[in-house]
């Protein structure tokens, strides 16, 4: 059965690094997603991306955050300058089309240090 | 705007026991409902979904869910729990295209204890 995929499983960084969070979608979708949970916490919508642009942000996706889908099957999320509150589990998440159901990845652990 | 509301942080049970989690949401619009478990240390599986149609939806592992138009809900139940439901519960909405937005709206989530 296809599944998303994401790596690495577990980063930690020092606060304000770079960070590349990457995610493999299910080949044939269309519709890409990436939600967070930071710890004890619920999950979070951050960003909807289609057609190779951005669909919908939350608030919480401001200008350190950045995501791209360099090639037909790699969609990526950027941090640019970690801070210690991005430490949290990030989920990526695709589906075929709006409202059909999103498939989630296992998560990247990122932790900030 | 949309929400979730999962009154429950934690429910424990027994085994063969039957259990309900309880969700309730609030929105504007028409929803669509889903239920994903989260077992320890793995990313989030659908149970199940509600689009339209049948109030009652059945999911995997024995899960059902009715959705509720008038009271708001999309309880989450099963009649009889096996040691490896334990995991945590997460109701979610989305308002889809006559919302504007297709994102899934999440509740805090429900840690299942299933006690042999």
């Amino acid at each position: 059965e296809p599944e998303v995929t994401q790596t690495p499983s577990h980063q930690v960084t020092q606060m304000g690094q770079e960070v590349i969070l990457r995610c493999v979608p299910i080949s044939n979708h269309l519709y890409f997603y990436w939600y967070r949970q930071i710890l004890g916490q619920k999950v979070e919508f951050l960003v909807s991306f289609y057609n190779n642009e951005i669909s919908e942000k939350s608030e919480i996706f401001d200008d350190q955050f950045s995501v791209e889908r360099p090639d037909g099957s790699n969609f990526t999320l950027k941090i640019r300058s970690t801070k210690l509150e991005d430490s949290a589990m990030y989920f990526c998440a695709s589906s075929l089309g709006p409202i059909l159901t999103q498939y989630f990845g296992p998560g990247t652990r990122l932790l900030v240090l | 705007a949309q929400s979730v509301t999962q009154l429950d942080s934690q429910v424990p049970v027994f085994e063969e026991a039957p259990v309900e989690l309880r969700c309730n949401y609030s929105s504007s619009v028409s929803v669509y409902l889903f239920w994903y478990v989260q077992y320890p240390n793995q990313g989030l599986q659908l149970l199940l979904k509600y689009l339209s149609g049948s109030t009652l939806v059945k999911g995997i592992n024995g899960f059902e869910a009715e959705f509720n138009k008038s009271q708001t809900s999309f309880h989450l139940r099963k009649p009889s729990v096996h040691i490896s439901d334990t995991a945590e519960y997460f109701c979610a909405v989305s308002e889809g295209a006559q919302g504007g937005s297709e994102k899934l709206v999440f509740g805090k989530g429900t840690k299942l204890t299933v006690n042999p």
